[in-house]
């Protein structure tokens, strides 16, 4: 099993709304991904959680809070979003980390697409 | 992280090699180049990664320089489904970090 499996594939919120995505992965991986994906551009690296604690965020506002509840689950919990955090979200993970982790291949899943109106 | 740089763009024709450029001058001598693509609306895919020696696998083959600051992804024969944006990244190792940093990548377009 390589799959990294995201709910929702679509979600609508309002400014105002909470919401949470949501990415579980049993591969047995510690390390675990979100990254921001707008049209046309790369994905970009939001939060490195490594065996349940978060190792990296890059600079990502506080409106978005990741959360790592154990080895399989990694959520993003949305609260005041604006229009302009309208993206798809990828989730992803690896083995790891530790010194020959930059060998390891990156699983991803399809992502889920957020439109905040 | 050390920055690599591709073509915009490139096209093929099905059934024909593709050869996908990639220059990383800056690498580090820990650093692994590792391909990903992403097929419209989907998450990004593993293609290859390898360090020094050329590597092959059932999807791909990557070719890297001897002086390791450039490497080239070969899709053997293309098809509509190789149609992607292919992603060259270099990975270093750094303890407890663990990126992926994407850059711009090549879009490939693959003529039936």
């Amino acid at each position: 099993d390589t799959e990294v499996t995201q709910t929702p594939k679509h979600l609508v919120m309002g400014m105002t709304n909470k919401k949470s995505l949501k990415c579980e992965q049993h591969m047995g991986h510690r390390a675990m991904y979100w990254y921001k994906q707008k049209a046309k551009k790369p994905p970009e690296l939001m939060f490195v959680y490594s065996y349940e604690k978060l190792s990296i965020n890059e600079s990502v506002p506080s409106r978005f809070s990741p959360e790592c509840p154990n080895s399989s689950l990694l959520n993003l919990h949305l609260h005041a979003l604006q229009p302009e955090d309208s993206a798809l979200y990828l989730c992803a993970s690896s083995q790891g980390p530790g010194r020959q982790s930059s060998g390891n291949t990156i699983y991803f899943g399809e992502g889920s697409w957020l439109t905040v109106v | 992280d050390a920055k690599t740089t591709q073509p915009n763009s490139m096209e093929s024709n099905e059934e024909e090699p593709v050869h996908l450029p990639c220059n990383h001058s800056t690498i580090s001598g820990t650093d692994y180049i590792h391909w990903y693509r992403q097929l419209p609306s989907q998450g990004p895919e593993y293609v290859i990664h390898g360090l020094t020696s050329n590597v092959n696998n059932r999807m791909a083959s990557l070719a890297i320089a001897e002086d390791r600051k450039s490497s080239t992804l070969i899709l053997h024969r293309a098809t509509l489904r190789d149609a992607a944006v292919y992603y060259c990244i270099l990975r270093g190792y750094g303890g407890a970090t663990n990126k992926l940093i994407f850059g711009t990548g090549t879009l490939l377009a693959v003529q039936p």
